[in-house]
């Protein structure tokens, strides 16, 4: 079976300070992991995926996230926290180990200060 | 080209009664998934319909139901209601079709039907 686990329910930042959210991962088999956001009261939309292609993937609002096989991680990352990032954030993972079913992490919010 | 369509968007009902919620996918998506939100849960895996057939199940009990339809609009019903089925139920929609190819995987959600179980 496949999960994601989400290191913090909970993360502040400054506007303009790094951005870490962690996620790690567990599958027998090479998965699908995918970051997704939410903002209030709105659905999720994708912000990137890695299908095992280049490790480090770049996806949408400048953030980006790398594939580490040896520690089953996707942490998600930007440089610079801007006020609108503000959301809750979910790792995800897919694949044929799972079903192809996607299953979620439990979600990280996101504060940013000013 | 239009989203995912959920309706309704919100709603009340009472202990005991039943619900349907519906989604309409994005044109040329062949999967509907179906996942729970509630705080203390997170996103929770219901169901996945792919081509009218149910192909993935999460653990829930049978008063979950869902079905899909050949235009792949998808509706889910609760049945017996129970003051911990309130929640946001989201819909996602998907092409289904796994492999690597540019959009494998990705799901396109609603922004969801929020119930409210009095």
């Amino acid at each position: 079976a496949q999960s994601v686990t989400q290191l913090g329910s909970h993360v502040s930042v400054s506007e303009g300070a790094l951005v870490l959210l962690r996620c790690n991962y567990s599958s027998s088999v090479p998965p699908y992991l995918f970051w997704y956001v939410q903002y209030p009261n709105q659905g999720l939309q994708l912000l990137l995926k890695y299908t095992s292609a280049a490790t480090l993937v770049k996806g949408i609002n400048g953030f980006e996230a790398e594939f580490k096989k040896s520690e089953t991680s996707f942490h998600l990352t930007k440089p610079s926290a801007h006020m609108s990032d503000a959301a809750e954030y979910f790792c995800a993972v897919s694949g044929i180990g799972g079903g192809f079913k996607t299953i979620f992490g439990a979600g990280t919010r996101l504060f940013v200060k000013a | 080209k239009a989203g995912v369509t959920q309706t309704p968007r919100y709603l009340i009902k009472t202990r005991g009664q039943q619900v349907t919620l519906s989604c309409s996918p994005i044109s040329g998506h062949r999967s509907v998934s179906w996942y729970q939100q509630t705080p203390g849960q997170g996103l929770q895996f219901l169901f996945e319909y792919f081509s009218e057939t149910q192909r993935n199940k999460g653990n829930f009990p049978g008063r979950f139901s869902g079905r899909q339809f050949s235009n792949s609009r998808s509706e889910m019903n609760v049945s017996t209601l129970e003051l911990g089925d309130s929640a946001l139920y989201l819909c996602a929609s998907s092409l289904g079709i796994w492999g690597r190819t540019l959009n494998t995987g990705e799901l396109f959600f609603g922004e969801g039907s929020r119930l409210t179980v009095l």
